[in-house]
């Protein structure tokens, strides 16, 4: 069965500098969910989007963006990086439907050097 | 604004016996309350969820859990561990009154079972 597919799975980047994540969810899932998870930490939700539309917003720096495009894809675009960015970015999908359970990629892995 | 609680950082077992996770949460409206597993360097994988109905839900390989209401908790339980269960617990929260856009996580329990 087809699963949340990120890419890319790890990721160095120096400070200051730009990274671009991104997340393909399972088909006919409509809505799309970015998880940061520090070191020996629990998922801290970023931002979801519901139809290219972005439906709720949680602790993610002013410094990253990001968008669902036409064809559900999610990109989630960091600049200036620190070092504290370092981390797993979790993307996962599921149908809109609270009741339903999200799926969950395998993230990808940010090392800021 | 909804939160979910893991009093425990570790729960330690060993094979055969029972293990609970335990979990707490709080919510403005109804909560969909969900467990899920995370293995090293891996995502987190769904076991189990409550969204209506019978207070026991039963999941993947063998873990079940209760809903209590007035108690507002969601423990996570099996009847006989493996020593394959030691991993990363996470319980999570979504309100029915945000629309479900947002799946808050508590921090995690580490379970480790011992042969």
């Amino acid at each position: 069965a087809a699963g949340v597919i990120q890419s890319p799975r790890h990721l160095i980047k120096e400070k200051r500098e730009t990274a671009t994540l991104k997340c393909y969810p399972i088909p006919r899932h409509d809505t799309v969910y970015w998880y940061q998870q520090g070191p020996g930490q629990d998922p801290q939700f970023l931002i979801s989007f519901y139809e290219k539309m972005q439906s709720d917003k949680g602790s993610i720096p002013d410094r990253f963006s990001a968008q669902q495009f036409s064809d559900y894809h999610s990109e989630l675009n960091m600049s200036s990086l620190e070092l504290g960015d370092s981390a797993l970015y979790f993307c996962a999908s599921s149908p809109q439907d609270p009741g339903t359970e999200a799926f969950f990629g395998q993230g990808t892995r940010l090392t800021v050097v | 604004a909804q939160s979910v609680a893991q009093p425990e950082d570790q729960v330690n077992v060993a094979e055969g016996n029972p293990l609970t996770v335990k979990c707490t949460y709080s919510v403005s409206g109804n909560p969909y309350l969900f467990w899920y597993v995370q293995y090293p360097n891996r995502g987190l994988q769904f076991l189990l969820k409550y969204i209506t109905g019978d207070n026991l839900v039963k999941g993947s390989y063998g873990f079940e859990a209760e809903f209590n209401k007035s108690q507002t908790s969601f423990h996570l339980k099996k009847p006989s561990a493996l020593v394959s269960d030691s991993a990363l617990y996470f319980c999570a929260v979504r309100d029915s009154n945000t629309g479900g856009f947002k799946t808050i996580f508590g921090a995690g329990t580490r379970l480790f079972v011992k042969a």
